[in-house]
């Protein structure tokens, strides 16, 4: 059964800082895994989708990495800002056999504050 | 292009009563799909809807919750009876392309919930 873990639950960090946040995934059978923002109050926007034949794909500010193998991705913030602050998740959506496609399975999120 | 509308955003009921929640995605998009997020967890599948059939619905609790998609577009949710452990934000989300086996390759655009409180 798949399960993805996000680490660290919550981040606080001072403005311009750069950072990292993780996602870690049980089963590397994945046909992509996707990054969302969840703003308080709101429903989810997605950032940034990687293809399992993929290794990162970058938006402005973002990078999000991807290592199947070890089941692990990684969010990069550069220069972070407090418009930032916001919950982030990552979600896999696993591969079936046959060449289907699972439904999106999601981590608990990353909890981030960008202080001033 | 509007995004996926959801109504009502809040609603507080007591249990054993009933709800229903209201969805319209994203013009033309084949996809639709229903999720619920309990307070600090990630959204779990509810129901995926293709065009008006229903694609999975293996964590839907079929006892209480039941969900349609009237002519391949709007959809609703319903909760009856509700329980205390119900409380939580649906959110619906729709995904683009009448290619069914790309549905997966595309981003999911998601509405911004429906926060339920049975008290």
């Amino acid at each position: 059964k798949q399960e993805v873990t996000q680490i660290p639950a919550a981040l606080s960090v001072p403005e311009g800082e750069n950072l990292v946040l993780n996602c870690s995934f049980t089963d590397s059978a994945i046909y992509n895994l996707q990054w969302f923002r969840q703003d308080p109050g709101k429903g989810l926007t997605s950032l940034l989708l990687i293809q399992s034949s993929q290794r990162e794909q970058t938006s402005g500010r973002l990078n999000a990495s991807l290592d199947k193998s070890s089941g692990r991705s990684t969010l990069y913030i550069a220069a972070s800002q407090p418009g930032d602050s916001a919950t982030y998740l990552c979600a896999v959506r696993p591969s079936r056999y046959g060449g289907s496609q699972g439904n999106l399975i999601f981590g608990k999120g990353t909890k981030l504050s960008v202080k001033p | 292009e509007a995004g996926v509308a959801q109504s009502p955003r809040y609603k507080i009921i007591e249990k054993r009563q009933s709800v229903a929640f209201w969805c319209n995605p994203i013009s033309g998009h084949a996809t639709l799909y229903w999720y619920q997020q309990i307070l600090g967890q990630g959204p779990k599948l509810l129901i995926q809807f293709q065009n008006n059939g229903v694609v999975d619905d293996s964590q839907l609790p079929k006892d209480r919750f039941s969900a349609e998609r009237l002519k391949g577009v709007d959809s609703t949710l319903k909760i009856q009876p509700a329980k205390l452990e119900d409380s939580a934000v649906y959110l619906c989300a729709s995904s683009g392309g009448a290619r069914a086996p790309l549905a997966g390759a595309r981003e999911q655009f998601f509405g911004p919930g429906t926060r339920l409180t049975v008290l």
